[in-house]
Formats: structure tokens, C-alpha cells, sequence
């Protein structure tokens, strides 16, 4: 099993540009979830996923939209980049049956400009 | 929403110590989970533990949910262990919801 893998690992962008960070996990988890790393700030949910098809918002959802027409896949899409969206993203999936445990992907470190 | 307290920010301490990390919440919760965040920035699950204790090696974990904290024992600590310990929580079967805590940044020292 991959995991949790996340393209590209480093990006740059202009204001105004836009751009899709990818998610794929392996693992058949249901949910998915985007989160933002900030220093000094933990973790922000962005949004996240119940299931292929159902979405829904997490604490900063402004200026970002996402979709899941499968289970493997969660992309998120950065509309028109700012420099406050200069962060580290996380993807991470689990699975409801179980213990709810969350895998982390490696993170994309992305920087506007 | 549920707020989520970590202490101590930070810590050093000399290879060998042992140490303890506390997360506090202000909600009644049935998800917690403790992450290990390498120098790297890769996040690690260590411990899911809405309630009761665990151990994993030099690693423990206590959640006493109805007082609302959890605690992270670090025995005999390597410099491996150097990284941000996060604690995160929610509702059981929220989708993955998970509110973080700000971490604590431990250094290890040889």
C-alpha cells in the first residue's frame, strides 16, 4: 500500500493563478479530509468528505473547492491563489469502521506570490 | 466549537528523560488522536485514544474523557523523539473531522 500520496510536494504560484493539489489514498477509507498548516497554528480543516460524491466545509473553506467522484481520489482546487494561501497542505483519509484512525499524507509546501 | 489546549509550546530535554504532554478540550469528545510531527513535517498517528490508556514502546497514552484531557507519557527519550506532538479530536463518525491543538515542539538533546 502507498497510503496517502500527494502531488506536487512543492509548487509556486502568482496571485491570481490557479491550481489543483492531488490526494489518492489505497487504503479504501471513505472519508477524506484537506487540512492547512500554518506556523504557530496547528492544523486547519478545509473540507472534507464522507464519501464519493458528498463534501462539505471544514473551519477555512473560503478560497478553495472540492470534489470526490471516487473514493481513491479528493483533489483540492485553489480558485484565484492569494498570499494568505501560502501554507502546508495536508491530505488525510480514514475509515468510519474501526478505530477512526487518520493517515496523513506527505503534505505539498505551496508559496504565492 | 470544541477548543483545544496543549501544554507545554515547548520543551527540551536531555536524552534519557522522560516527559509528559498534556492536551486539554472543552467538549465532550469520542475521537482523540495524538500525532507526531518529524522534523521532516511528516505526521505520524501514534495513538488513537478517546478513553483509557495505551502504551506503544517508550510511548503511553491516557484519556480521561470526563474530565476532558489526555496526557502523552515520553519514557527514556532519543533524539528520534524530537518533532511537534499534536493531540486532535472530534465526534466519533464526523467524517474525518479533527480539531488540532497548536503542538508541542520537543527537542531532544544528545
Amino acid at each position: 500500500n502507498a497510503g496517502v500520496t500527494q502531488t506536487p510536494k512543492f509548487q509556486v504560484l502568482k496571485t491570481g493563478q490557479s491550481m489543483t493539489l492531488q490526494c489518492a489514498q489505497d487504503m479504501n477509507h471513505e472519508y477524506m479530509s484537506w487540512y492547512r498548516q500554518d506556523p504557530g497554528m496547528g492544523l486547519r480543516l478545509i473540507h472534507y468528505s464522507v464519501g464519493a460524491g458528498i463534501t462539505d466545509q471544514g473551519e477555512v473553506p473560503n478560497g478553495y473547492n472540492v470534489s470526490r467522484s471516487t473514493t481513491e481520489d479528493f483533489p483540492l482546487r485553489l480558485l484565484s491563489a492569494a498570499p494568505s494561501q501560502t501554507s502546508v497542505y495536508f491530505c488525510a483519509s480514514s475509515s468510519p469502521s474501526g478505530p477512526d484512525t487518520q493517515y496523513f499524507g506527505p503534505g505539498t509546501r505551496l508559496t504565492v506570490l | 466549537g470544541i477548543q483545544v489546549e496543549q501544554s507545554p509550546p515547548d520543551l527540551i530535554l536531555q536524552e534519557g528523560a522522560n516527559s509528559t504532554l498534556r492536551c486539554n478540550f472543552s467538549d465532550s469528545v469520542n475521537n482523540l488522536q495524538w500525532f507526531h510531527q518529524n522534523p521532516w513535517g511528516q505526521l505520524i498517528n501514534l495513538f488513537y485514544i478517546p478513553s483509557g490508556t495505551k502504551q506503544n514502546g517508550r510511548l503511553s497514552a491516557t484519556t480521561v474523557a470526563t474530565e476532558r484531557y489526555s496526557l502523552l507519557y515520553i519514557s527514556s527519550s532519543q533524539t528520534t523523539d524530537s518533532g511537534v506532538y499534536f493531540c486532535a479530536v472530534g465526534l466519533y463518525n464526523q467524517g474525518g473531522k479533527l480539531i488540532f491543538g497548536q503542538g508541542t515542539e520537543l527537542s531532544v538533546k544528545p
